[in-house]
């Protein structure tokens, strides 16, 4: 079976610029999520879906959104790249909610790197 | 709210050594709990959960167990390997209110030959 797939691999763009991120979940899974991974901050929520529905989001600003398809995968976007967004960031997928189901397998991560 | 207290690295043992790395947790409700690890270049991958109280979960010689009492899940290994070198990350979850997962800082674990 294959794994959680992230896209591109490293990525780098300018200050002002915006980007998007694109995950495909292993086959049968119906929640992402993304994480922003930073040395300073750690591993930090971005935000979930589930049957294109986000259903949780962190404590990021708007220029950070996302969707997802009807076939489960998903995108995000950054608006208006600043520095500090520089960031390895990483997808993780699961069956969905509920005590059973919340596993989550992680994509090797797109690394971000703004100018 | 939910948070995750993980021990500060980093941590550099020699090989066939005895790990421990703490984690703490806090909750609202019932959380499931985690372990990742994370080898350079890489993504996380799940190393063992509990999912109740007193769970032991296990994999590849790693152990913890889900403490209530103390709110722990504190990660062992009898004999570590050079290739056990990596990140691990203490993780909580819980399903009841959404599939959002709390991560701790991680801890970085060195073993030398």
């Amino acid at each position: 079976k294959a794994g959680v797939t992230q896209t591109p691999r490293y990525l780098i763009k300018t200050r002002g610029q915006q980007v998007t991120l694109s995950c495909s979940p292993i086959s049968g899974h119906r929640s992402v999520s993304w994480y922003q991974q930073t040395p300073g901050q750690g591993l930090q929520f971005l935000f979930e879906y589930f049957s294109e529905t986000q259903r949780n989001k962190g404590n990021f600003p708007g220029r950070f959104s996302g969707r997802q398809f009807s076939n489960s995968r998903s995108e995000m976007n950054v608006s208006t790249l600043e520095l500090g967004d520089s960031a390895l960031y990483l997808c993780a997928s699961s069956l969905g909610p509920g005590i059973s189901y919340n596993e989550q397998f992680f994509g090797p991560g797109t690394r971000l790197t703004v100018l | 709210g939910n948070s995750v207290t993980q021990m500060e690295g980093p941590v550099t043992l020699s090989e066939e050594a005895f790990l421990t790395i703490n984690c703490t947790y806090t909750a609202t409700g019932y959380p499931s709990l985690f372990w990742y690890v994370q080898y350079p270049g890489e993504g996380l991958q799940l190393l063992l959960k509990a999912t109740k109280a007193d769970d032991k979960g296990s994999n590849k010689g790693f152990e913890a167990t889900y403490r209530k009492e103390t709110t722990s899940f504190h990660l062992e290994k009898g004999s570590v390997q050079v290739s056990d070198s990596a990140v691990y990350f203490c993780a909580l979850s819980d399903p009841r209110t959404g599939n959002q997962f709390y991560f701790g800082t991680g801890t970085s674990l060195t073993v030398i030959p």
